[in-house]
């Protein structure tokens, strides 16, 4: 039974390059969530995917941010010319959407911008 | 507007004290509700969930909460803690598919 899983667990960038985080999810959910956690906060959402279908965006998600979820499987989230605030534990979560919208969560990715 | 309140960011407890960490909510719907627990470097694990079924809800690791609508809470606890149970805590509430999340409780144990 696997889990969600993301790629990479770390990274450090410097400002102004454009980074790519990958997630896979839980294989039969059609569901895949994106948030966001900044160092002594709860997670913010970013956006989500019904299978292929990008259905919600934060407005937390700025123009620099796209995701991507090709064939309704793994999830990319870019950050285009990476600022020092986008430093954050990035988290991907999948569901099956259904079942009372149980969310299973990835390790995340922890990015730092210097 | 969906909102939900973790009262106190740090809780310390004694190794076999009771743990209780404190959520209220704010829904124009019944609320579908959760608990998750962050390890340090880690993702989010589900330790319970309240689906309008149950108002007492078990959870994983001997963790339990109650739904209570009168007082709009949700809060967690554990009647014995362990070492183990050091991490950090966040109630949840599920806002049209999405989860909105309280800022987290860190729990401290002692020995």
């Amino acid at each position: 039974d696997t889990g969600v899983s993301q790629d990479p667990r770390h990274k450090i960038t410097k400002r102004g390059q454009n980074v790519t985080f990958r997630c896979d999810p839980i294989s039969e959910h059609n569901r895949l969530y994106w948030y966001r956690q900044t160092l002594g906060q709860g997670p913010e959402f970013l956006t989500y995917f019904q299978n292929e279908a990008q259905l919600e965006k934060s407005r937390l998600l700025s123009d620099r941010f796209s995701a991507e979820r090709p064939k309704g499987s793994f999830s990319t989230l870019e950050i285009q010319r990476t600022e020092q605030g986008d430093s954050a534990m990035y988290l991907c979560a999948s569901s099956t959407g259904t079942d009372s919208y149980e969310q299973y969560f990835g390790p995340g990715t922890r990015l730092t911008v210097t | 507007a969906q909102s939900v309140t973790q009262l106190g960011s740090h809780v310390s407890v004694s190794e076999g004290a009771l743990v209780l960490l404190r959520c209220n909510y704010s829904s124009s719907v019944p609320p579908y509700l959760f608990w998750y627990v962050q390890y340090p470097n880690q993702g989010l694990q589900l330790l319970l969930k309240y689906t309008s079924a149950a108002t007492l809800v078990k959870g994983i690791n001997g963790f339990e909460a109650e739904f209570k609508k009168s007082e709009t809470s949700f809060h967690l606890t554990k009647p014995s803690a362990h070492m183990s149970d050091a991490a950090e805590y966040f109630c949840a509430l599920d806002s049209w598919g999405k989860l909105q999340f309280g800022a987290g409780t860190q729990v401290v144990v002692t020995p």
